[in-house]
């Protein structure tokens, strides 16, 4: 069974198109979180859910908006994309408060605005 | 803000032979979590090891061993017997214990890792 999913696995869409991303964990786990992954490989946290409450909000446009039905899913919706937003963004989810706690990561959504 | 660097963007080793990966990190914190986790072309995230900052042994899995020097802000991993399936980007990861980096992974900028046969 996947720990963490996420669909679609690519997603190629126009400028200003909306788009949405979800993803699923079945670890019974109380955080997950959105990362962005550049051209150049670089990783850096978006967002951060723990029991469906925001907690981590980085400097991220407003055109994203993750939202958590529940614990075990968390979904990044992103309006009026723009070619800067190609990229891959990577669901994870930790245990706990995600405090020191090991990271498990989706595969990963590869995003291509043309 | 705590920062991680990875000095090495690419590194190359022999089948069977041991390499190692430098990390450096900055942080005024002393309750802290690191990382390593290894990202193959598949793309998919892979946590490979894993260090408490008040441990002072250092953590090893398998073929995967760390160095961390917690005064001189070090953490480094070494992969003995290296693998052909080895071959990946790794990226070194900190996460501190509280305060407003709550839960939040700060990566380097990964060291690209080729496994010569």
């Amino acid at each position: 069974d996947t720990a963490v999913s996420q669909t679609p696995k690519y997603l190629v869409t126009q400028m200003g198109n909306d788009k949405s991303i979800k993803c699923e964990q079945n670890l019974g786990h109380d955080t997950m979180y959105w990362y962005k992954q550049d051209s150049k490989k670089f990783l850096k946290i978006m967002f951060s859910y723990n029991n469906k409450e925001l907690i981590i909000n980085e400097t991220v446009p407003n055109r994203f908006s993750p939202k958590s039905p529940d614990k075990a899913h968390l979904n990044l919706h992103i309006n009026s994309l723009e070619l800067g937003d190609s990229a891959v963004y990577f669901c994870a989810s930790s245990q706990l408060n995600g405090v020191g706690e090991t990271q498990y990561f989706g595969p990963g959504t590869r995003l291509l605005v043309l | 803000a705590q920062t991680v660097t990875q000095s090495q963007p690419e590194m190359s080793v022999q089948e069977a032979e041991t390499v190692t990966l430098s990390c450096t990190y900055d942080t005024s914190e002393s309750d802290y979590y690191l990382f390593w986790y290894k990202q193959p072309p598949s793309r998919q995230m892979i946590l490979v090891i894993r260090q408490e900052a008040y441990k002072q042994q250092n953590a090893t899995e398998n073929r995967f061993s760390v160095n961390f020097q917690k005064a001189a802000k070090s953490f480094s991993l070494k992969i003995s017997d290296s693998q052909l399936g080895d071959a990946a980007m790794y990226f070194c990861a900190y996460v501190s214990a509280g305060g407003t980096s709550y839960g939040k992974l700060t990566f380097g900028q990964g060291t690209i890792l080729t496994v010569h046969p």
